[in-house]
């Protein structure tokens, strides 16, 4: 069974700090990974992809990948209090279609 | 924007009710999904599709059937629907192997009663 594990939260941090998410993965031969945002009531939304090893930066969003550790991050800078949702890790299973999602963390953002 | 569309936002049915769900993506992505979201499982998938009448059990299609006859399009029929399917239906597309991300559609609430 393939799977996708992310601490369930809540993480709380103050207006301005760094918000890091963290999530791991089963499957070694995954290639590519993803982060959801979704705020309550709505659908996610994909905010971050990354496919290679190491850091991925997008505004205040860096995504950090390690295959050999089967890691992938998410980190927030400047957290807002517009920030807060859960937020879904989620990975490609190697030689399919098939998506997995972890169950997301819950972060609250402080203003 | 990639838009895929859900035709209800909120559904109540009855129990034994045959039940479609429809969404459509205006991309002309090949790869397309159903979800489902209960709170404290996460996002489970139920079918997917590939192309064209193609279809793809998930992990959990007990009680669901699918339908892609133009690819657009992919209906989610719960056969004689249940308590237990009440949910939060998700349906999201991709164009390729999934390579970049999904692109959801706002969802479904079905309650079966």
């Amino acid at each position: 069974q393939k799977e996708v594990e992310q601490n369930s939260g809540p993480l709380s941090v103050p207006e301005g700090a760094i918000a890091s998410l963290n999530c791991t993965y089963s499957d070694r031969g995954s290639q590519s990974f993803f982060w959801y945002r979704q705020y309550s009531g709505k659908s996610p939304e994909l905010i971050m992809s990354i496919y290679s090893n190491g850091d991925k930066e997008d505004g205040r969003f860096t995504a950090q990948l390690n295959k050999a550790s089967q890691y992938v991050s998410l980190l927030i800078r400047d957290s807002q209090p517009s920030d807060s949702a859960t937020y879904l890790c989620a990975v490609n299973l190697s030689g399919g279609f098939k998506t997995i999602f972890g169950a997301g963390t819950r972060l609250f953002v402080k203003a | 924007d990639v838009k895929v569309t859900q035709s209800s936002r909120y559904l109540v049915k009855r129990t034994g009710e045959k039940v479609f769900l429809e969404c459509v993506q205006d991309m002309d992505h090949e790869n397309m999904f159903w979800y489902r979201q209960d709170p404290g499982l996460g996002l489970r998938l139920i079918y997917f599709s590939y192309d064209v009448k193609m279809k793809e059990k998930g992990d959990i299609p007990e009680g669901y059937s699918v339908s892609r006859e133009k690819k657009e399009r992919f209906s989610l029929i719960l056969e004689s629907a249940s308590t237990n399917q009440t949910s939060m239906y998700l349906c999201a597309s991709t164009s390729t192997q999934g390579g970049y991300g999904y692109t959801f559609g706002s969802g479904t609430r079905l309650t079966v009663v």
